[in-house]
């Protein structure tokens, strides 16, 4: 069965510092694999997308993401993080043969001043 | 450009009553889709529609019902509403089909039953 999990549930960073958010998922075969963000009161934008070549791709807001086919990630990451990137990210994987995503239970990001 | 248009915003309701959730979309999009979102479980696929005319249960169909009025929208139905289900939904519509097209979101409404 399909699943995605995100382990971190809150995550606190300081403003600056590098920030890595997890997900893992089990699927038959090689998803389409996304992260999206959501604010407060807000539906969820899409930050980036996997599909297939390079395993790094880079997203909105300078947010990246790599997959390792052999740990089953699609971890997000970003540099230096700013005080706006507070908000709550999901991951999502979806079948090749069709758009019926997955989402993980969501990662809420706090940062620091 | 509107994308994913959801009313309304809030409801309350009463146990038993019943209430229509509208969307719409103004991409062209094929597919559509309904979800729901409670705290600590993420999004929830209620229903969704592969395209105009078809309409497929998801991970929690129970007590709800839809209609594809059109290409443009979808729409969800509680014909008597519960407390469980009190929470924020979604709708989303992407390309749809093969090609990984991702989904696009409204804001949601947030339900509250009495």
């Amino acid at each position: 069965a399909q699943s995605v999990t995100q382990p971190d549930i809150h995550i606190t960073v300081s403003e600056g510092a590098s920030l890595e958010l997890r997900c893992n998922y089990s699927y038959g075969a090689t998803p389409y694999l996304f992260w999206y963000v959501q604010s407060p009161g807000q539906g969820l934008q899409l930050l980036l997308k996997y599909f297939s070549g390079d395993t790094l791709v880079q997203g909105i807001k300078g947010f990246e993401a790599e997959f390792k086919r052999s740990q089953s990630s699609f971890n997000l990451r970003k540099p230096s993080v700013h005080w706006s990137d507070a908000a709550e990210y999901f991951c999502a994987v979806g079948p090749r043969d069709f758009n019926k995503f997955y989402f993980g239970s969501g990662t809420k990001l706090n940062v620091k001043p | 450009n509107a994308g994913v248009t959801q009313t309304p915003k809030f409801q309350v309701l009463k146990t038993g009553q019943s209430m229509t959730l509208q969307c719409a979309q103004d991409m062209n999009h094929n597919s559509m889709y309904w979800y729901r979102q409670d705290p600590g479980m993420g999004l929830r696929l209620i229903y969704y529609s592969a395209s105009e005319g078809t309409t497929d249960k998801g991970e929690v169909p129970n007590g709800y019902n839809v209609s594809r009025l059109n290409k443009r929208e979808f729409s969800l139905r509680l014909e008597s509403a519960a407390p469980s289900q009190t929470s924020v939904y979604f709708c989303a519509s992407s390309g749809g089909g093969a090609g990984g097209q991702p989904q696009h979101f409204g804001d949601g409404t947030r339900l509250s039953i009495l």
